[in-house]
């Protein structure tokens, strides 16, 4: 089973669409989380960090749910500009220097 | 501020040959990653630098891969005897120690 499992997609939405992603991990000491955006042939870059309780940046939503092991990314109101492809990445302390550890990606293509 | 800079931007070379590729990381980024990225794939870790702790090099996919940081900063990737298979984007990212990752623009490196 692979450390950071994520839906690879692709998810095709109209504009305006509600859209959720899913990235589940197998580590319980994972200690933080990140979801970055990669656009085509250019470099991952940061969308936002997910915080234990929930965090809303504008028309993104992350949830954590340690519990079940699993973290969120909602986007509301799609924009074109939404389509990329997004990484779930997973932080442990200790153990292995290696620390992040990232997910293969779900692609989400905006439709106009 | 200035970003994480690697360079060159794309590296075509022949089967056989070796390569270095540069990275400067952001100023003051204690840590710095190198990861792969094959077209349509996720990224695969090679090797993280933390301050002057010894690398972790469990990534390297072989003896022909090979990296350095000098003085705590710039790093240079070296693959010795270029193969077809390590034709990829090589992404460079550095971060203050537990804090989200910056990338660079990558190198994009095709072995003919």
């Amino acid at each position: 089973r692979k450390e950071v499992e994520q839906d690879p997609g692709p998810f095709n939405v109209p504009e305006g669409a509600t859209v959720a992603f899913n990235c589940t991990y197998s580590n319980s000491a994972s200690q933080s989380f990140f979801w970055y955006r990669q656009d085509c042939r250019k470099e991952p870059k940061l969308l936002m960090s997910v915080y234990s309780s929930g965090n809303e940046d504008g028309r993104f939503t992350a949830q954590l749910n340690r519990a079940s092991q699993y973290i969120s990314l909602l986007i509301r109101d799609s924009k074109l500009s939404d389509s990329a492809t997004y990484l779930c990445v997973v932080n442990r302390r200790g153990g292995s220097a290696r620390q992040l550890t990232f997910g293969s990606g779900t692609q989400l293509t905006v439709l106009p | 501020g200035a970003g994480v800079s690697q360079s060159p931007s794309n590296k075509v070379t022949e089967k056989g040959k070796d390569v270095e590729l540069r990275c400067d990381p952001i100023s003051g980024h204690t840590a710095l990653y190198w990861y792969r990225q094959s077209l349509g794939q996720g990224l695969e870790f090679l090797i993280y630098f933390q301050g002057n702790s010894a690398p972790d090099k469990s990534g390297l996919p072989s003896d022909r891969f090979s990296a350095e940081r000098t003085g705590g900063s710039v790093s240079t990737l070296t693959i010795q005897r270029t193969q077809q298979e390590d034709s990829a984007v090589y992404l460079c990212a550095s971060s203050l120690q537990q804090s989200p990752l910056h990338f660079g623009n990558g190198t994009r490196l095709t072995v003919t």
